[in-house]
């Protein structure tokens, strides 16, 4: 059974940079096959796919946050990170890691999401 | 604004049948990419309820059942139950500058 678990500062301040880990356990990012990401859902909203990366390093960012996000593998650690910078309020919200097949295919497995504030 | 349109809300009394419906694009639904649907109850991740359009994981029960069509696609809940109360996502991926995986913005099911 595939298990992934957030981790990271849950109050990041204004100007900075948001980081979190997801630690997967139960699966090995190396063997290929799976696409993970990260998703954020915004307080009362809806869920925001923000990019996902392969085990090679190959990444796949949503346009409207590329500028400002960076998602690394560290398949030694079978982890996987995600930075955000410059971030304000309203990047306030829950993040989740999740892991999608590489056709097409759902997400199957999801983190139990942290929430991230922004405030100073 | 979602590329994936649902409804906002959606209500039912116990035993009855609900849809919800998603609506994209000729970039993402209409383009054939798969739809899939997720159920998320109050405090916790979304959970996958249909995959491909019209596959159930195990472990979903049949109450619930997808389908797509041209550039929508809908799910249905029959016998509704009290512990279907919760919010319900639709997602594809879309070829667009938009993004590459769309959800809808959710609809909220009250099990009246």
């Amino acid at each position: 059974q595939v298990q992934l678990q957030e981790s990271g500062p849950g109050l990041v301040k204004p100007s900075q940079t948001l980081s979190l880990t997801c630690t997967v356990s139960g699966g090995s990012i190396s063997s290929g096959g799976y696409y993970w990401s990260w998703i954020r859902q915004h307080p009362g909203k809806g869920l925001e796919w923000i990019g996902y990366i392969y085990y090679s390093g190959s990444t796949y960012y949503n346009p409207s946050l590329k500028s400002r996000v960076t998602i690394s593998v560290d398949t030694s650690k079978n982890q996987f990170s995600l930075k955000l910078s410059s971030v304000t309020a309203a990047d306030t919200a829950v993040y989740y890691c999740a892991r999608t097949g590489t056709n097409d295919e759902p997400y199957d497995y999801w983190g139990q999401g942290t929430l991230v504030t922004v405030s100073s | 604004q979602s590329v994936l349109t649902q409804p906002p809300s959606v209500s039912g009394a116990p035993g009855q049948r609900v849809t919800i419906s998603c609506t994209g694009s000729s970039s993402n639904i209409g383009a054939g990419y798969d739809v899939h649907w997720y159920q998320q109850l109050p405090g916790t991740a979304p959970k996958l309820l249909i995959y491909g359009n019209s596959n159930r994981p195990s472990g979903v029960p049949d109450r619930f059942s997808g389908s797509k069509s041209g550039t929508s696609a809908s799910l249905a809940i029959t016998g509704l139950q009290a512990e279907d109360e919760a919010d319900y996502y639709c997602q594809s991926y879309d070829s667009s500058l938009s993004a590459f995986v769309v959800f809808g913005g959710g609809t909220k099911l009250t099990v009246l």
